[in-house]
């Protein structure tokens, strides 16, 4: 079984709509990640959370939100999606800063 | 400011034909660059961590050094499915977060 899993894998959905893309970890974990990967742009850290009660902002949370509801569990939110928010969406997890690990990613597409 | 830097964007090889991909990084107290293996669509692979100057890291055909500045991704005798995007990235001491860089896409012909 994979280590981290992310759902749903694909994802069509409409402006304006509400969605939530979520991750699991059976690592343990403490530090979990999102990101987001456009052509050309590479991967960009939306939210970070060091443990359940530390949610931190990355460089693009415009627009996102999060939740860490335990430590193998972190979900992100897309209150009013927009079209510009198309694109690949990776979670990541890692220990003390080490090196992250990365699930299979979302691919949203928001027309 | 932390940066990384990452050449070539695109490298074609014959099978066999060894090569290297180059990533040049500013960071302030540097506490670890990483490589990673990117398949299209699939999320980044974790090959190889450095933590300083002098280091060397082999998998396979892959073999990883690091410099104070830059680090290399050597491939020996390369295969068509070591096509991938390959991403480089570093950690600092100031921060948990990684920065990386925008990949070198390697495509191996046979």
């Amino acid at each position: 079984d994979a280590d981290v899993t992310q759902t749903p894998r694909n994802r069509i959905t409409k402006t304006g709509k509400r969605i939530m893309l979520e991750c699991s970890q059976t690592k343990g974990h403490d530090r979990m990640y999102w990101y987001r990967q456009d052509p050309g742009l590479g991967l960009r850290l939306i939210y970070y959370s060091f443990d359940v009660k530390d949610i931190n902002k990355g460089e693009i949370s415009d627009g996102y939100s999060v939740s860490r509801q335990a430590q193998a569990k972190f979900s992100l939110s897309l209150e009013s999606a927009i079209p510009n928010q198309t694109a690949l969406y990776f979670c990541a997890t890692s220990v003390l800063g080490n090196e992250q690990f990365f699930g299979p990613g979302t691919r949203l597409t928001v027309l | 400011e932390d940066q990384v830097t990452q050449s070539p964007e695109a490298l074609r090889l014959q099978e066999g034909e060894s090569s290297s991909l180059n990533c040049s990084y500013t960071v302030s107290g540097l506490r670890g660059l990483f490589w990673y293996r990117q398949d299209p669509g699939k999320g980044p692979e974790f090959l190889f961590t450095l933590y300083s100057a002098g280091e060397e890291k082999e998998k396979e055909r892959l073999k990883a050094t690091l410099t104070k500045k830059e680090s290399f991704l050597h491939i020996t005798a390369p295969k068509p499915e070591d096509s991938a995007t390959y991403l480089c990235a570093v950690g600092s001491y100031n921060t948990d977060k990684l920065i990386f860089g925008t990949g070198t896409r390697l495509q191996v012909f046979p």
